[in-house]
């Protein structure tokens, strides 16, 4: 059974540092991994898609890296800024036993940016 | 404005009540999910449609009934719910397995 672990639950940070958030998970047979962003009582917004054969994705101030075979994958947040301050959840794509898809989330990191 | 559209956001129910939570999503998917979170646990996968038929139900008490009249659309039917049925419930649509998943922004649901 996949199981995905964001350590740690909770990181504050000063406006402009660099942070990496992580994620690992237990079953390297994955099909992608995405990294979603979470605001207060509001849905989840995707941010990066990347896929088990690719070792990292970038949207501007972002890098998603992914390493399968140990299980990991960081999130990089540059010259970090207020607005970033959400929960970050990372999820990974496999196939159940019915081969079926399924996305396996994990708990989350809750980031504060301090201004 | 996410594509994925949820209502009500807002729920708060009786035990005895039935509700349902409508989800709409703009973005000519053909797959749409339920999804719910409960504090301080990973999300949880409901159930999954795929092109109007249901694909997956992860073991969900009947007391949840899900709907998929078209590729557009997916209800969740509520009755006789209980307490710990309180949480925020996320519909999500992807243009089929493999894609990036878009979320709604969910409708919170208090079970009194």
């Amino acid at each position: 059974k996949q199981e995905v672990t964001q350590i740690p639950a909770a990181l504050s940070v000063p406006e402009g540092e660099n942070l990496v958030l992580n994620c690992s998970f237990t079953d390297s047979a994955i099909y992608n991994l995405q990294w979603f962003r979470q605001d207060p009582g509001k849905g989840l917004t995707s941010l990066l898609l990347i896929q088990s054969s690719q070792r990292e994705q970038t949207s501007g101030r972002l890098n998603a890296s992914l390493d399968k075979s140990s299980g990991r994958s960081t999130l990089y947040i540059a010259a970090s800024q207020p607005g970033d301050s959400a929960t970050y959840l990372c999820a990974v794509r496999g196939y159940n036993n019915f081969g079926n898809e399924k996305l396996t989330f994990g708990t989350g990191t809750r980031l504060t940016i301090i201004p | 404005e996410t594509g994925v559209t949820q209502t009500p956001r807002h729920l708060v129910m009786g035990m005895t009540n039935k509700k349902s939570l409508k989800c709409e999503q703009h973005l000519g998917h053909n797959a749409m999910y339920w999804y719910k979170q409960s504090a301080k646990k990973p999300l949880e996968l409901m159930f999954v449609y795929s092109l109007e038929e249901r694909v997956e139900n992860n073991s969900v008490p009947s007391r949840f009934s899900p709907e998929c009249p078209n590729s557009s659309h997916l209800f969740l039917h509520l009755h006789t719910l209980q307490p710990e049925d309180s949480a925020l419930y996320l519909c999500a649509s992807s243009q089929g397995p493999g894609n990036t998943i878009y979320f709604g922004e969910g409708s919170w649901l208090t079970v009194v």
